[in-house]
């Protein structure tokens, strides 16, 4: 399979949380990235956690990370019309330091 | 403090010309990279820059991209002659240091350049 795995697409109401998820295979992996993509722009670091980390909590932003099943989540509290976009999970790739990016979760927030 | 800078925005040319793009990095970021990201993918690097030196293209397409960074700032990504499958947003990424430095090794991002070859 696939180095990072992401849902495609996640529809969510105006002032609910959205929890994107995202699966990978490198358990060597040392940082985990989460970057957002809105339409037409580049892509713009939201946060990281490091891989001794459980949880890592930044404002309205919680990631939290099991390295024993190699999955990762961003969770949006109080998610508003402004988080509409694609959202990237990127671990580092041990081999060569490099980072892979998953295919991206398209989060739409309706009204 | 001033983002990562690309020109052009937008690039339309026809298959078999050739193409150049430029990106400047954030000021005293170290290393620099291009990705191509197709549409509904996420971004592939092409190619990593530690000041002026390569320090991985294995995935760039060396018989028709090339890039350079010269004087270890600025860096230009070209391609000759383009394919219909170039047709991508490139985009540039600099970091103060390699990505194991956690924060210190997070990536940001410029805003693209739109290319479309017809």
């Amino acid at each position: 399979g696939e180095d990072v795995e992401q849902s495609l697409f996640l529809s969510v109401r105006e002032g609910d949380s959205s929890v994107i998820n995202c699966t990978y295979t490198d358990s060597s992996s040392t940082y985990l990235y989460w970057y957002k993509q809105e339409p037409g722009a580049g892509l713009q670091l939201l946060t990281y956690i490091f891989s001794n980390m459980d949880m890592k909590q930044d404002q309205r932003l919680t990631v939290l990370l099991n390295k024993k099943d190699k999955h990762l989540s961003l969770r949006i509290a109080d998610t508003q019309t402004g988080d509409s976009a694609i959202y990237f999970c990127a671990p580092i790739k041990a081999a060569g330091n490099k980072l892979t990016f998953g295919g991206g979760t398209r989060v739409l927030v309706k009204p | 403090e001033a983002g990562v800078a690309q020109s052009p925005r937008y690039k339309i040319i026809e298959k078999r010309q050739s193409v150049a793009f430029w990106c400047n990095p954030i000021s005293g970021h170290a290393t620099l990279y291009w990705y191509q990201q197709i549409l509904g993918q996420g971004p592939k690097l092409l190619i990593q820059f530690q000041n002026n030196g390569v320090v991985d293209d294995s995935q760039l397409p060396k018989d028709r991209f090339s890039a350079e960074r010269l004087k270890g700032v600025d860096s230009t990504l070209k391609i000759q002659p383009a394919k219909l499958e170039d047709s991508a947003v490139y985009l540039c990424a600099s970091s103060l240091d390699p990505p194991t430095s956690g924060i210190m090794g997070a990536q940001y991002f410029g805003p693209g350049t739109r290319l479309l070859v017809l």
